[in-house]
C-alpha cells in the first residue's frame, strides 16, 4: 500500500491541460519537497520534476509541479501523444526515514 | 554521459541469497548518496535502501530491513545490494539510482534495471 496517494489514471486530448495529484501527510509531502518520474513501458523511470517545481536539464517546462499542505500536483499543458505514460510522485518520509512513491497515474491521450 | 548498469539478477528459490551489483560510470561516484528501487512486474515504484555517499549511513525500507544490506566500493564506483531470505513478494526489476543532493533525495540517473525472481 502506497503511503502516497495518486489517482490511478488520467486522460486528456492532444492541447488540453492535465493535472494529476499526490496526496501525503505532514511527514512527508507537508515537511519535503516533491519529485516526479515519468516512466514509459519497459522502460527505467526519467526524473521529471524535483525540488516540487524544479526542472532537469532537458525537461520541457510543459511539465510544472506545485504543493500545498500535504498535496502536490503536476501539470502538463499541452498535451501530446508522447505524453501517454505512468506517472509518479515521490517524497522523503520523516517518519519512515525512507523515500516513498505514490501508486502510479497512468495517462492517456485520447 | 552518467552510466549506472546493473547485474546479478536471475532466477533464485525462497529463502536463498542473491548480491546484486550497479557499476557506475561518467561521474564522481564517492560523491553522491545511491538508492535501490524495485518494481514488481505490472506493478508500481517500491523505494528498497539508500546509502550516503561516504557509506556511513544507511537506510533501508520496513519491507527488506533485517534481510537486504545495500553497500558500496567506492574503489571499484560499485554499489550492491545483498538479499538474504528472499521471498516470492521480491519478485521485481530492481534500479539503482543516483541520488542529484537535492533535498526530497530525487533520482536524476536510473540504470536499466535487472529481475529477480524468488520462485520454487
Amino acid at each position: 500500500q502506497s503511503v502516497l496517494t495518486q489517482p490511478p489514471s488520467a486522460s486528456g486530448t492532444p492541447g488540453q491541460r492535465v493535472t494529476i495529484s499526490c496526496s501525503g501527510s505532514s511527514s512527508n509531502i507537508g515537511s519535503n519537497a516533491v519529485n516526479w518520474y515519468q516512466q514509459f513501458p519497459g522502460t527505467a523511470p526519467k526524473l521529471l520534476i524535483y525540488g516540487t517545481n524544479q526542472w532537469p536539464s532537458g525537461v520541457p517546462d510543459r511539465f510544472s509541479g506545485s504543493k500545498s499542505g500535504s498535496s502536490a500536483s503536476l501539470a502538463i499543458s499541452g498535451l501530446q501523444s508522447e505524453d501517454e505514460a505512468d506517472y509518479y510522485c515521490a517524497a522523503w518520509d520523516d517518519s519512515l526515514n525512507g523515500v516513498i512513491f505514490g501508486g502510479g497515474t497512468k495517462l492517456t491521450v485520447l | 554521459q552518467v552510466q549506472l548498469v546493473e547485474s546479478g539478477g536471475g532466477v533464485v528459490q525462497p529463502g536463498r541469497s542473491l548480491r546484486l551489483s550497479c557499476a557506475a560510470s561518467g561521474f564522481t561516484f564517492s560523491y553522491y548518496s545511491m538508492h535501490w528501487v524495485r518494481q514488481a512486474p505490472g506493478k508500481g515504484l517500491e523505494w528498497v535502501a539508500l546509502i550516503s555517499s561516504d557509506g556511513t549511513k544507511r537506510y533501508s525500507a520496513d519491507s527488506v530491513k533485517g534481510r537486504f544490506t545495500i553497500f558500496r566500493d567506492t574503489s571499484k564506483k560499485t554499489l550492491h545490494l545483498q538479499m538474504n531470505s528472499l521471498r516470492p513478494e521480491d519478485t521485481a526489476f530492481y534500479y539503482c539510482a543516483r541520488d542529484n543532493g537535492s533535498p526530497g533525495a530525487p533520482f536524476d540517473n536510473w540504470g536499466q534495471g535487472t529481475l529477480v525472481t524468488v520462485s520454487s
